[in-house]
């Protein structure tokens, strides 16, 4: 069966430090990958998305990147984080078919100080 | 763009009883799918229901059912014989190029 597991769980850190969390999946090959980021009593922000190795669409001007160095290996990063940045964060997959349902990872709270 | 409106931001029900939760939605996409998530404290998101687009057909999953009218681009999620169990932030969320966008939620709570 497939998993998702995303690192790590809770993250405090000072304005201007770097940003990485990690997601992985587990079981499928070749899935859609897909960063959220969810404000304080809101709902879920695209942020990326990617099809494949290299391949990454930013769905908002931000300060984050993301990567995929691998095929089921999803990272999100920032070289100076702001304030702005905190929320909880959640990485998802899904096959790539449309009907296909997204399923998400546990999720990272950012608290930037 | 893409947008999704969910305009009961808290909703609350007496256990046993039904609770119907709305959603509006836009896209100029014709193919899509969509779906209801369920957000409990532990703030994973669980996939409660999904319906295909170009089905009339509403989709119904044990005590959960939607009504799905695409014309006038609802999707309406009940949840019947209520249990504490579903006390949650309810997410609808269409998703058109394969992307999830999401409404604000609805926050459930019980009543016992």
């Amino acid at each position: 069966s497939q998993t998702i597991h995303q690192w790590p769980a809770t993250l405090v850190q000072p304005v201007g430090s770097p940003l990485s969390l990690e997601c992985t999946v587990e079981g499928t090959s070749n899935p859609n990958l897909y960063w959220y980021r969810q404000a304080a009593g809101r709902g879920l922000q695209l942020l990326f998305y990617s099809v494949g190795i290299g391949q990454i669409s930013s769905e908002v001007p931000q300060n984050l990147s993301a990567s995929r160095p691998q095929d089921r290996q999803f990272i999100l990063s920032s070289k100076k984080l702001l304030l702005s940045d905190s929320g909880f964060y959640l990485c998802a997959w899904g096959t790539g078919f449309s009907g296909n349902t997204i399923y998400f990872g546990e999720g990272s709270w950012l608290t930037v100080v | 763009a893409q947008t999704v409106t969910q305009s009961q931001p808290e909703m609350s029900v007496q256990e046993a009883e039904t609770v119907t939760l709305s959603c509006t939605y836009d896209t100029s996409e014709s193919d899509y799918y969509l779906f209801w998530y369920k957000q409990p404290p532990s703030r994973q998101m669980i996939l409660v229901i999904r319906q295909e687009a170009y089905k009339q057909q509403n989709a119904t999953e044990n005590r959960f059912s939607v009504n799905f009218q695409k014309a006038a681009k609802s999707f309406s999620l009940k949840i019947s014989d209520s249990q504490l169990g579903d006390a949650a932030m309810y997410f609808c969320a269409p998703n058109p190029n394969q992307k999830l966008v999401f409404g604000q939620g609805t926050r459930l709570t019980i009543n016992p």
